[in-house]
Protein backbone atom coordinates (compact mmCIF):
# COMPACT_ATOMS: atom_id res chain seq x y z
CA UNK A 1 0.00 0.00 0.00
CA UNK A 2 1.03 3.34 -0.40
CA UNK A 3 2.20 5.88 2.35
CA UNK A 4 0.41 8.82 1.10
CA UNK A 5 -3.05 7.89 -0.37
CA UNK A 6 -5.25 10.20 -2.67
CA UNK A 7 -9.47 9.63 -2.74
CA UNK A 8 -10.75 9.51 -5.20
CA UNK A 9 -7.88 9.20 -7.89
CA UNK A 10 -10.51 10.60 -10.67
CA UNK A 11 -13.76 12.67 -10.26
CA UNK A 12 -15.90 14.40 -13.17
CA UNK A 13 -18.47 16.58 -11.65
CA UNK A 14 -20.28 20.06 -12.04
CA UNK A 15 -20.25 23.76 -12.14
CA UNK A 16 -21.58 24.25 -7.97
CA UNK A 17 -21.04 20.92 -6.58
CA UNK A 18 -18.72 20.61 -3.33
CA UNK A 19 -16.28 18.52 -3.68
CA UNK A 20 -13.99 16.56 -1.21
CA UNK A 21 -10.66 14.96 -2.10
CA UNK A 22 -9.34 12.99 0.96
CA UNK A 23 -5.19 12.29 1.96
CA UNK A 24 -4.38 9.72 4.82
CA UNK A 25 -0.81 8.83 5.51
CA UNK A 26 1.12 6.40 7.06
CA UNK A 27 4.55 8.13 7.41
CA UNK A 28 3.80 9.47 10.73
CA UNK A 29 4.67 12.72 9.76
CA UNK A 30 3.27 16.21 11.13
CA UNK A 31 3.33 18.30 7.93
CA UNK A 32 1.33 17.75 5.47
CA UNK A 33 0.34 19.87 1.76
CA UNK A 34 -2.16 20.29 -0.80
CA UNK A 35 -0.79 21.19 -4.49
CA UNK A 36 -2.65 21.85 -7.64
CA UNK A 37 -0.70 21.11 -11.02
CA UNK A 38 -1.62 22.91 -14.15
CA UNK A 39 0.24 22.44 -17.65
CA UNK A 40 2.80 25.01 -17.91
CA UNK A 41 2.35 26.11 -14.48
CA UNK A 42 3.77 23.81 -12.26
CA UNK A 43 2.52 22.69 -8.95
CA UNK A 44 1.57 25.22 -6.83
CA UNK A 45 0.99 25.43 -3.34
CA UNK A 46 -3.18 25.66 -2.01
CA UNK A 47 -2.95 24.91 1.92
CA UNK A 48 -0.39 23.30 4.71
CA UNK A 49 -0.40 22.00 8.15
CA UNK A 50 2.21 21.74 10.49
CA UNK A 51 0.15 19.43 13.00
CA UNK A 52 -3.47 19.03 13.47
CA UNK A 53 -4.20 22.54 15.47
CA UNK A 54 -2.18 24.56 12.78
CA UNK A 55 -3.27 25.20 9.45
CA UNK A 56 -2.19 27.95 6.86
CA UNK A 57 -2.87 28.95 3.14
CA UNK A 58 -0.40 28.81 0.31
CA UNK A 59 -0.34 30.60 -2.60
CA UNK A 60 -3.55 30.06 -4.27
CA UNK A 61 -6.00 29.05 -1.28
CA UNK A 62 -8.87 30.81 -2.74
CA UNK A 63 -12.04 28.77 -3.28
CA UNK A 64 -10.68 26.13 -1.12
CA UNK A 65 -10.78 25.04 1.98
CA UNK A 66 -9.46 22.20 4.49
CA UNK A 67 -9.39 19.69 7.33
CA UNK A 68 -7.07 18.62 9.44
CA UNK A 69 -8.75 15.86 11.19
CA UNK A 70 -6.00 14.25 12.52
CA UNK A 71 -2.42 13.69 12.35
CA UNK A 72 -2.61 10.97 9.28
CA UNK A 73 -5.64 12.60 7.31
CA UNK A 74 -5.70 16.07 5.61
CA UNK A 75 -8.43 16.58 3.31
CA UNK A 76 -8.92 19.69 0.71
CA UNK A 77 -12.21 20.70 0.01
CA UNK A 78 -13.88 22.92 -2.93
CA UNK A 79 -16.84 24.51 -1.53
CA UNK A 80 -18.52 25.32 -4.95
CA UNK A 81 -16.67 23.44 -7.89
CA UNK A 82 -15.38 26.06 -10.71
CA UNK A 83 -14.08 25.21 -14.10
CA UNK A 84 -10.56 26.83 -13.71
CA UNK A 85 -10.17 24.54 -10.75
CA UNK A 86 -10.15 21.58 -13.20
CA UNK A 87 -7.10 20.15 -12.24
CA UNK A 88 -4.36 17.53 -10.75
CA UNK A 89 -4.19 17.57 -6.84
CA UNK A 90 -1.46 16.08 -5.24
CA UNK A 91 -1.20 15.96 -1.01
CA UNK A 92 2.32 15.47 0.05
CA UNK A 93 4.28 15.42 3.57
CA UNK A 94 7.18 16.02 5.02
CA UNK A 95 9.91 14.56 7.14
CA UNK A 96 10.79 17.38 8.31
CA UNK A 97 11.13 17.98 11.91
CA UNK A 98 10.98 20.39 14.93
CA UNK A 99 14.98 21.59 14.59
CA UNK A 100 15.77 20.68 11.47
CA UNK A 101 16.25 22.96 8.15
CA UNK A 102 15.79 20.63 5.19
CA UNK A 103 13.46 17.49 4.36
CA UNK A 104 11.95 15.84 1.53
CA UNK A 105 8.93 15.81 0.56
CA UNK A 106 6.10 12.48 -0.02
CA UNK A 107 3.69 12.71 -2.52
CA UNK A 108 0.40 10.87 -3.22
CA UNK A 109 -0.18 9.66 -6.63
CA UNK A 110 -2.57 12.59 -7.32
CA UNK A 111 -6.32 13.27 -7.62
CA UNK A 112 -7.54 14.45 -11.32
CA UNK A 113 -10.76 16.65 -10.70
CA UNK A 114 -12.59 17.82 -13.52
CA UNK A 115 -15.29 20.31 -13.31
CA UNK A 116 -17.53 20.82 -16.24
CA UNK B 1 9.11 36.20 -2.90
CA UNK B 2 11.33 32.87 -3.12
CA UNK B 3 11.01 31.57 -6.31
CA UNK B 4 12.35 28.86 -9.23
CA UNK B 5 12.97 29.18 -13.02
CA UNK B 6 13.64 26.42 -14.58
CA UNK B 7 13.78 25.67 -19.14
CA UNK B 8 10.79 25.03 -20.61
CA UNK B 9 10.85 21.75 -22.56
CA UNK B 10 9.55 19.80 -24.44
CA UNK B 11 13.19 18.20 -24.31
CA UNK B 12 13.61 15.69 -26.86
CA UNK B 13 17.13 13.55 -26.72
CA UNK B 14 17.73 10.02 -28.45
CA UNK B 15 19.15 7.61 -26.14
CA UNK B 16 22.63 7.95 -24.72
CA UNK B 17 22.44 11.53 -25.40
CA UNK B 18 23.76 14.24 -22.83
CA UNK B 19 21.18 15.85 -20.70
CA UNK B 20 21.02 19.10 -18.67
CA UNK B 21 18.04 21.16 -17.36
CA UNK B 22 18.59 24.42 -16.13
CA UNK B 23 17.65 25.85 -12.86
CA UNK B 24 18.05 29.13 -11.40
CA UNK B 25 16.37 30.33 -8.63
CA UNK B 26 16.00 33.51 -5.86
CA UNK B 27 15.94 33.15 -1.82
CA UNK B 28 15.74 35.50 0.84
CA UNK B 29 18.10 32.89 2.96
CA UNK B 30 20.31 29.53 2.35
CA UNK B 31 17.60 26.95 0.84
CA UNK B 32 18.04 23.68 0.66
CA UNK B 33 17.41 22.68 -3.14
CA UNK B 34 15.85 19.46 -5.31
CA UNK B 35 15.09 17.81 -8.17
CA UNK B 36 11.54 15.82 -8.47
CA UNK B 37 10.78 13.38 -11.14
CA UNK B 38 7.44 12.27 -12.06
CA UNK B 39 6.64 9.41 -14.03
CA UNK B 40 3.82 9.29 -16.23
CA UNK B 41 0.51 8.87 -13.93
CA UNK B 42 2.71 8.87 -10.98
CA UNK B 43 3.17 11.82 -7.82
CA UNK B 44 6.18 13.13 -7.57
CA UNK B 45 8.87 11.49 -6.00
CA UNK B 46 12.46 12.91 -5.09
CA UNK B 47 15.68 12.67 -7.18
CA UNK B 48 18.41 14.22 -5.47
CA UNK B 49 18.69 17.51 -3.26
CA UNK B 50 21.70 19.36 -1.93
CA UNK B 51 21.33 21.30 1.25
CA UNK B 52 24.33 24.01 1.20
CA UNK B 53 26.90 25.72 -1.25
CA UNK B 54 28.81 23.59 -3.60
CA UNK B 55 26.99 19.85 -2.04
CA UNK B 56 26.52 17.84 -5.58
CA UNK B 57 23.25 15.92 -5.24
CA UNK B 58 23.43 12.44 -7.20
CA UNK B 59 21.30 9.54 -7.90
CA UNK B 60 20.75 6.80 -10.56
CA UNK B 61 22.86 9.01 -13.34
CA UNK B 62 21.32 12.25 -12.47
CA UNK B 63 23.49 14.68 -10.30
CA UNK B 64 23.23 18.96 -9.65
CA UNK B 65 25.38 20.78 -7.71
CA UNK B 66 24.28 23.50 -5.78
CA UNK B 67 26.04 26.84 -7.46
CA UNK B 68 25.48 30.02 -4.84
CA UNK B 69 27.54 32.55 -7.04
CA UNK B 70 25.14 31.73 -9.79
CA UNK B 71 21.78 30.56 -7.79
CA UNK B 72 21.97 27.60 -9.88
CA UNK B 73 20.84 23.61 -9.55
CA UNK B 74 21.45 22.49 -13.28
CA UNK B 75 20.42 18.81 -13.48
CA UNK B 76 22.89 16.56 -15.72
CA UNK B 77 22.93 12.81 -16.74
CA UNK B 78 25.93 11.79 -19.05
CA UNK B 79 23.66 9.06 -21.01
CA UNK B 80 19.71 8.67 -20.86
CA UNK B 81 17.97 6.21 -21.25
CA UNK B 82 14.06 5.63 -22.69
CA UNK B 83 12.87 5.20 -18.95
CA UNK B 84 14.48 8.40 -17.77
CA UNK B 85 11.46 10.22 -19.49
CA UNK B 86 9.19 11.70 -17.63
CA UNK B 87 8.84 15.71 -16.03
CA UNK B 88 11.61 17.03 -14.06
CA UNK B 89 10.83 19.68 -11.39
CA UNK B 90 13.29 21.70 -9.79
CA UNK B 91 12.60 22.98 -5.99
CA UNK B 92 13.60 24.75 -2.90
CA UNK B 93 12.85 25.12 0.28
CA UNK B 94 13.91 27.92 2.17
CA UNK B 95 14.30 27.05 6.13
CA UNK B 96 14.78 30.91 6.76
CA UNK B 97 11.55 32.08 5.48
CA UNK B 98 9.67 30.88 8.14
CA UNK B 99 7.57 28.86 6.40
CA UNK B 100 8.93 25.88 5.52
CA UNK B 101 7.24 25.74 2.29
CA UNK B 102 8.34 23.89 -0.43
CA UNK B 103 8.72 26.15 -4.63
CA UNK B 104 8.38 24.52 -7.08
CA UNK B 105 9.52 25.36 -11.00
CA UNK B 106 7.07 24.78 -13.52
CA UNK B 107 8.70 21.49 -14.82
CA UNK B 108 10.36 20.21 -17.63
CA UNK B 109 9.05 17.27 -19.57
CA UNK B 110 11.95 15.16 -21.16
CA UNK B 111 11.24 12.40 -23.76
CA UNK B 112 14.01 10.29 -24.59
CA UNK B 113 13.30 8.33 -28.07
CA UNK B 114 15.01 4.64 -28.70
Amino acid sequence: DADVTQTPRNRITKTGKRIMLECSQTKGHDRMYWYRQDPGLGLRLIYYSFDVKDINKGEISDGYSVSRQAQAKFSLSLESAIPNQTALYFCATSDLGVGQTTGELFFGEGSRLTVL
Amino acid sequence: GDSVTQMEGPVTLSEEAFLTINCTYTATGYPSLFWYVQYPGEGLQLLLKATKADDKGSNKGFEATYRKETTSFHLEKGSVQVSDSAVYFCALSDPLSGTYKYIFGTGTRLKVLA
